[in-house]
C-alpha cells in the first residue's frame, strides 16, 4: 500500500518561530488531508489540499501532487499549536507517521 | 458549532467482552469512519461508511469487528471478543462528502482499555 512518510518526527520551537513540516507519499493521490490532534487528544481537519495552496490564519499548506509531497507552514507559532500533525491521503484511509511539534515560551 | 458525538469517553472491559462504541456523526453528514489509535502512535483507519453499507476497510476490519446505523442519528462500532491489544482510542469522524472539500471532523475518542 501507499507509504505516508513525515518529517522531522519532532520539533521543539520557540514562540513567535515559524516551521514547515513535511509530507512525502509514495504514490500518486487524489486528496491529501492535513490534522492537528491537540495535547488532550483531539484531532482537528486543518486544510483538505489535494493540491495548490491553501491558507488560513498563521496556517498555509502546499501540495505538490506531481512530485508526492505536501508541506504544511506554521508562522509565528504559539504554544497552542503543540501537538501531532498527521497528513492523511486515500480519503483519509492512510495517516502519515507524524510531527510532534511543541512550541516553547 | 455542529460537531461530533462519541459516549462512553472511556469504556473497561474483560477479555473476550463485546464492547458497543457509539458516534453520533454531524446531522447533515453522509460519510462515516470509524480509527483507532494506539498510544503514541499514528492514527489506524478502520472503516468507512455510506449510504447504509460498508464503503471501505482496512485489514484491520476483520470479523470481529462490525458497524451499523441502528437509527437515523447514531453509527456505532461493535468489537466482538474483545483482546487486549484492542486497547487503544477509538474515533469516529463523519464528512458531509466523500472526503471533499469540506474535509472531515472528528469526535473526541473512547479510549478503550481490555484488561
Amino acid at each position: 500500500g501507499i507509504q505516508v512518510e513525515q518529517s522531522p518526527p519532532d520539533l521543539i520551537l520557540q514562540e513567535g518561530a515559524n516551521s514547515t513540516l513535511r509530507c512525502n507519499f509514495s504514490d500518486s493521490v487524489n486528496n491529501l488531508q492535513w490534522f492537528h490532534q491537540n495535547p488532550w487528544g483531539q484531532l482537528i481537519n486543518l486544510f483538505y489540499i489535494p493540491s495548490g495552496t491553501k491558507q488560513n490564519g498563521r496556517l498555509s499548506a502546499t501540495t505538490v501532487a506531481t512530485e508526492r509531497y505536501s508541506l504544511l507552514y506554521i508562522s509565528s507559532s504559539q504554544t497552542t499549536d503543540s501537538g501531532v500533525y498527521f497528513c492523511a491521503v486515500k480519503r483519509g484511509v492512510t495517516f502519515g507517521t507524524g510531527t510532534r511539534l511543541q512550541v516553547t515560551l | 458549532e455542529p460537531e461530533v458525538t462519541q459516549t462512553p469517553s472511556h469504556q473497561v472491559t474483560q477479555m473476550g467482552q463485546e464492547v458497543i462504541l457509539r458516534c453520533v456523526p454531524i446531522s447533515n453528514h453522509l460519510y462515516f469512519y470509524w480509527y483507532r489509535q494506539i498510544l503514541g502512535q499514528k492514527v489506524e483507519f478502520l472503516v468507512s461508511f455510506y449510504n447504509n453499507e460498508i464503503s471501505e476497510k482496512s485489514e484491520i476490519f476483520d470479523d470481529q469487528f462490525s458497524v451499523e446505523r441502528p437509527d437515523g442519528s447514531n453509527f456505532t462500532l461493535k468489537i466482538r471478543s474483545t483482546k487486549l491489544e484492542d486497547s487503544a482510542m477509538y474515533f469516529c469522524a463523519s464528512s458531509e462528502e466523500s472526503l471533499g472539500a469540506s474535509g472531515m471532523f472528528f469526535g473526541s475518542g473512547t479510549q478503550l482499555s481490555v484488561l
